[in-house]
């Protein structure tokens, strides 16, 4: 299965500002998943990068809060904008592998102050 | 639409007593399973999935799970818990067609005690 390495582990950050998340794969990979876990909650999915074209939100979730690069297929960022304390959660990515092997990253655990 | 409802937050169980997490599954076609693991601080660690097949899925760690398809459940079950099983247990679905994301479930806090 695929080996993701996500980062930053952990950050804490000002109100206003914003957060790039990168995750880099040893492998290439068709999709991408980007999630948030709000402390004491669930997975819940923000978007889906496909390779060369847009990314597709979930309802709730919009580029211009959270943008999303997919430049090539074992690299992908997502950017948490005009951070609020509402934003502080674990973000994770995931990629789909073969026979419909989901893998994930590490995670990143982000604070908003 | 997809879904997963786990119905226990918490589920407490002796060292050496076999464990059962609970786990259904709502969906319009043909499910996809899957049973992941939380410890804190790390991401999640794949035990588990159901494609097709066997009803019964061993997975990693010696954890198993059944598929039933009647009663729209998959359940995670492990004949002897260790204290080291202690986490956070996800069930997740998605459909055998469409979107390829995971649905989570809600997640199970298991707490084995010594």
């Amino acid at each position: 299965s695929a080996v993701i390495s996500q980062k930053p582990s952990r950050d804490i950050c000002q109100r206003g500002t914003s957060l790039t998340i990168q995750c880099q794969v040893d492998s290439q990979v068709t999709m991408m998943f980007w999630y948030r876990q709000q402390p004491g909650q669930s997975l819940t999915l923000i978007a889906t990068a496909n390779q060369g074209s847009e990314a597709t939100y979930e309802s709730g979730f919009v580029i211009d809060k959270f943008p999303i690069s997919r430049p090539n297929l074992t690299f992908s960022t997502l950017t948490v904008s005009n951070m609020s304390p509402e934003d502080s959660s674990i973000y994770l990515c995931s990629v789909r592998g073969d026979s419909d092997g989901y893998t994930f990253g590490s995670g990143t655990r982000l604070t908003v102050v | 639409a997809q879904s997963v409802a786990q119905p226990e937050d918490q589920v407490n169980v002796a060292e050496g007593n076999p464990l059962t997490v609970k786990c259904t599954y709502s969906v319009s076609g043909n499910p996809y399973l899957f049973w992941y693991v939380q410890y804190p601080n790390r991401g999640l660690q794949f035990l588990l999935k159901y494609i097709t097949g066997d009803n019964l899925v061993k997975g990693s760690y010696g954890f198993e799970a059944e598929f039933n398809k009647s009663q729209t459940s998959f359940h995670l079950k492990k004949p002897s818990a260790l204290v080291s099983d202690s986490a956070l247990y996800f069930c997740a679905v998605r459909l055998d067609t469409g979107r390829r994301a995971l649905t989570f479930g809600s997640g199970t806090r298991l707490q084995v005690q010594p």
